[in-house]
């Protein structure tokens, strides 16, 4: 089954605690991209990533660092978490041929700073 | 500064009835729209999309309209159903880094609720 994976779904941590959420798709698309989620404020996009090893800010980067080592796998690292960063998370994936195609999106990753 | 707008927070309509969900965006590079639907505890999934060359564009019981001059964008759901309760966000495609990538601009979403 074609699929973007997130884990953990949910998670509760506290303020410095360095975390890692990860993001997997086995579509063998090239665009990757994490989003969050907050009230009011809709999906904004934190970071993407357009292939192996090139990734790029988008629009609330700060706080935040991505890798792309693999073409499916693109986690999302907290090196130390703040309580505005409590969420809702989602990794999105797409094919990448004219810019126009569809995004897949995770189930979604809720994350609580304390 | 938000370049998607999507004013009403909610709606609700009647089963059976027409559902319009508005869009208004302010930055006249985007060159392509897309509504995504969102139930509870699950992530955005595609809906129905149109490009900026076109005005309209339908698939079943949903029609997407675009007026380029207005900035404006709605989604029409005929006949409603109680299953199309959910959070739709409308979204924009537009080109960055001078042309060597495009992302998506949401909006911050209308959650529908179709009553029986």
């Amino acid at each position: 089954e074609a699929q973007v994976t997130q884990n953990p779904r949910y998670l509760i941590t506290v303020t410095g605690k360095k975390l890692t959420v990860t993001c997997s798709q086995n579509m063998n698309h090239e665009y990757m991209s994490w989003y969050r989620q907050d009230p009011g404020l809709g999906l904004r996009q934190i970071y993407y990533s357009m292939n192996v090893e090139v990734t790029d800010k988008g629009d609330v980067p700060e706080g935040y660092k991505v890798s792309r080592k693999e073409k499916r796998n693109f986690p999302l690292i907290l090196e130390s978490p703040s309580p505005n960063q409590t969420s809702l998370y989602f990794c999105a994936s797409s094919p990448w041929t004219s810019g126009k195609e569809t995004q897949y999106f995770g189930p979604g990753t809720r994350l609580l700073v304390l | 500064d938000q370049q998607v707008k999507q004013n009403s927070p909610s709606l609700s309509v009647q089963e059976g009835r027409i559902s319009i969900l508005n869009c208004d965006y302010t930055n006249s590079m985007f060159d392509y729209f897309l509504w995504y639907k969102k139930y509870p505890a699950e992530g955005p999934t595609f809906l129905i999309s149109i490009s900026s060359i076109k005005d309209k564009n339908e698939d079943g019981r949903f029609t997407v309209f675009l007026n380029k001059s207005a900035k404006h964008l709605s989604l029409h759901i005929v006949p409603s159903q109680p299953g199309d309760s959910a959070v739709y966000f409308c979204a924009a495609n537009g080109w960055i880094n001078t042309g060597t990538a495009s992302k998506l601009t949401f909006g911050t979403g209308t959650r529908l609720q179709v009553t029986l």
